[in-house]
């Protein structure tokens, strides 16, 4: 079983949509999350961490829920820009961090 | 100039030949990450270390060995290269327990023929 499972997509969905991505991680002794973008062919980049109380910056929301292993991203007012990949990472205690395979948003005109 | 520099960037060679892609940075980070990246799995950790004296195995180690020279330098070599090691392979750094972020350089891109 993958460390971290995401729906590949695509997601395509028009500017001003809201689009929410789920994550699930099997190590229920991982200590932190975040969602990293990546767009095509360059590095990854740190979005934003996650916490357990859920956190927010600008229009991104994310939340994590440890009972059930699962981690979100919810989007509002998708703009033309935010169109990447979107990868959940999980840190472990060992300071090792599993990528998933990533979820591909295309936000349409 | 950025923080962590990979090179080359881009490189073609032959099945059987012997490559070593570099990595340094100027984070001042002791946890340097080299991580391979395929289309649909995502990034797959090759090696890591936590400081000059310290070398461990990732999910994906067999074919692959690592140098960390210095704090600042830590070297992926393929010794006889096959075509399955065609990727993107992504060096990363971090600054130490409960900091999460990696910091990543561009990417090398090799393609083994």
């Amino acid at each position: 079983r993958k460390e971290v499972e995401q729906d590949p997509g695509p997601f395509n969905v028009p500017e001003g949509a809201t689009v929410a991505f789920n994550c699930t991680y099997s190590n229920s002794a991982s200590q932190s999350f975040f969602w990293y973008r990546q767009d095509c062919r360059k590095e990854p980049k740190l979005l934003m961490s996650v916490y357990s109380s859920g956190n927010e910056d600008g229009r991104f929301t994310a939340q994590l829920n440890r009972a059930s292993q699962y981690i979100s991203l919810l989007i509002r007012d998708s703009k033309l820009s935010d169109s990447a990949t979107y990868l959940c990472v999980v840190n472990t205690n060992f300071n090792k961090f599993y990528f998933g395979s990533g979820t591909k948003l295309n936000v349409k005109p | 100039d950025a923080d962590v520099t990979q090179t080359p960037r881009n490189r073609i060679t032959k099945t059987g030949k012997r490559i070593m892609l570099e990595c340094s940075q100027t984070k001042g980070h002791d946890r340097m990450y080299w991580y391979r990246q395929d289309p649909g799995l995502g990034l797959r950790l090759i090696y890591y270390s936590f400081d000059v004296k310290d070398i461990n195995k990732g999910e994906i180690s067999d074919g692959y060995s690592v140098s960390r020279q210095a704090q600042a330098k830590f070297s992926l070599s393929l010794e006889s290269a096959i075509p399955n090691q065609t990727a993107l392979y992504f060096c990363a750094t971090s600054g130490g327990l409960n900091t999460g972020e990696l910091f990543f350089g561009e990417g090398s891109r090799l393609t083994v023929l």
